[in-house]
């Protein structure tokens, strides 16, 4: 299947400071990328979708201001924390979907634990 | 709007034994089904997915799952699981239209005992 490759794994950052968050399909165009959020033992909750070349569309509650969505190339979407706090400490997923046609398969990242400290 | 429900959070069973994982969804509109599998500090697989036709859906590693309308349901099923189907199992749905960005269930933690 196709790949999609999220960097860092995992990231430690101080209060206040801002951290990017990669999100790279490998072997295939993604017009459209999504950014999910886990909580512990929790399920994902989609904070945004990514269109390439347009603003991102955020999901009701989540921050557009806080969380940066960055879709530039049809292979690369970055989400940047900015001035983390301590609650900001989550597991952050992103996917891809390869293709337009409906239904087609949305492929995930590894995921990146960030702890905001 | 569509959401889902995971009935179980958590799935104690013994190696070998079969295993079925409840998932029913809401929806006002035609949906897309899928089962996904996380494992610790991972990101999501994909199982199976219902897109239509056979309501009976086989996937990897030996799962199923069945598609039933009317009781807006989509069971996972396996006849018989080993120790490394111990994982965290996402039932979502997407709309068939727009971007059809998924809406998962909360979980079901399934952990296969000697």
């Amino acid at each position: 299947g196709a790949v999609v490759s999220q960097h860092p794994s995992w990231v430690i950052c101080k209060s206040g400071t801002s951290v990017k968050i990669e999100c790279r399909s490998l072997d295939f165009q993604a017009t459209t990328m999504f950014w999910y959020r886990q909580f512990p033992k929790q399920s994902l909750m989609l904070m945004a979708t990514s269109n390439e070349g347009s603003k991102a569309t955020y999901e009701q509650g989540v921050e557009k201001d806080k969380f940066l969505i960055n879709h530039a190339s049809l292979t690369l979407s970055t989400l940047t924390v900015t001035s983390a706090h301590p609650e900001d400490s989550s597991f952050y997923i992103c996917s891809a979907r390869v293709g337009g046609g409906e239904g087609t398969e949305a492929f995930f990242g590894q995921g990146t634990r960030l702890t905001v400290v | 709007a569509q959401s889902v429900t995971q009935l179980d959070s958590q799935v104690p069973v013994f190696e070998e034994a079969p295993v079925e994982l409840r998932c029913n969804y809401s929806s006002s509109v035609s949906v897309y089904l899928f089962w996904y599998v996380q494992y610790p500090n991972q990101g999501l697989q994909l199982l199976l997915k219902y897109l239509s036709g056979s309501t009976l859906v086989k996937g990897i590693n030996g799962f199923e799952a069945e598609f039933n309308k009317s009781q807006t349901s989509f069971h996972l099923r396996k006849p018989s699981v080993h120790i490394s189907d111990t994982a965290e199992y996402f039932c979502a749905v997407s709309d068939r239209g727009g971007y059809n960005k998924l809406i998962f269930g909360a979980g079901t933690r399934l952990a296969v005992h000697p």
